[in-house]
C-alpha cells in the first residue's frame, strides 16, 4: 500500500516569513495530492491540490510543487500570517486517500 | 448547504463498552469514509462505501469495528468491545465522486476516548 511521510512534524515561523512543508509518497501510481489545513477545533479543510501531470500550482501565497521522479511534494506558505497557523496534512491518491502524520505550524506575531 | 456533520463530537467509555458514532454525509454525495487519527499520526483510512455499499474496506483494525450505511444515507460506525487502542479521533468524509482527483469533505469529526 501506499505509505506517505510527512515533515517537519512541528514548525515555528516569525509572521511575514515563509514556511515549507514536505511529503514523500512511495506509491508511483498515486496520481493527487491534496493538502488540508486543520484548525483547532475544526473539520480539515482542502487548500490546494495538485495532479501527477503538473509540477508546480500557485492560490495566492500558497503553492504546491511536485517532483514525480522523486516522489515528493511540498507545501509553500509565502507571507505567513497568524490565521496560517493550524494543522497541514498532506495526502497522495491513487483510489483511497493517503494521509501524511500533520505539520503543526505556528506562526508568532 | 449543510457540510458533513458527525455525532457525538466527544465521547468517553470504558474499555470493554460499546459506543456508535453517526455520520451524515453532504446531501447527494453518494461516497461516505471513515478514516481515524490516533494521536500524532496520520489522518488513517477506515473504509469506504459507494450508496450502502462497502467499496473498499481494507482499513478496518479487527472485527471489533462494524460500519454501516443502510439506505446510502447516514452510516454508523460501531466499535464493541472498546479498547484502549481505539482511542482517538474518528472522521467521516464523504465525496460526490469517486477516484483520482475527486474532493473529499470531512467533518469535524468524533473524538473517543477509551478509559
Amino acid at each position: 500500500g501506499e505509505n506517505v511521510e510527512q515533515h517537519p512534524s512541528t514548525l515555528s515561523v516569525q509572521e511575514g516569513d515563509s514556511a515549507v512543508i514536505k511529503c514523500t509518497y512511495s506509491d508511483s501510481a498515486s496520481n493527487y495530492f491534496p493538502w488540508y489545513k486543520q484548525e483547532l477545533g475544526k473539520r480539515p479543510q482542502l487548500i490546494i491540490d495538485i495532479r501527477s501531470n503538473v509540477g508546480e500550482k500557485k492560490d495566492q501565497r500558497i503553492a504546491v510543487t511536485l517532483n514525480k521522479t522523486a516522489k515528493h511534494f511540498s507545501l509553500h506558505i509565502t507571507e505567513t500570517q497568524p490565521e496560517d497557523s493550524a494543522v497541514y496534512f498532506c495526502a497522495a491518491s491513487r483510489a483511497q486517500f493517503y494521509f501524511g502524520t500533520g505539520t503543526s505550524l505556528t506562526v508568532i506575531p | 448547504e449543510a457540510g458533513v456533520t458527525q455525532f457525538p463530537s466527544h465521547s468517553v467509555i470504558e474499555k470493554g463498552q460499546t459506543v456508535t458514532l453517526r455520520c451524515d454525509p453532504i446531501s447527494g454525495h453518494d461516497n461516505l469514509y471513515w478514516y481515524r487519527r490516533v494521536m500524532g499520526k496520520e489522518i488513517k483510512f477506515l473504509l469506504h462505501f459507494v450508496k450502502e455499499s462497502k467499496q473498499d474496506e481494507s482499513g478496518m483494525p479487527n472485527n471489533r469495528f462494524l460500519a454501516e450505511r443502510t439506505g446510502g444515507t447516514y452510516s454508523t460506525l460501531k466499535v464493541q468491545p472498546a479498547e484502549l487502542e481505539d482511542s482517538g479521533v474518528y472522521f467521516c468524509a464523504s465525496s460526490l465522486v469517486s477516484g483520482p482527483g475527486n474532493t473529499i469533505y470531512f467533518g469535524e469529526g468524533s473524538w473517543l476516548t477509551v478509559v
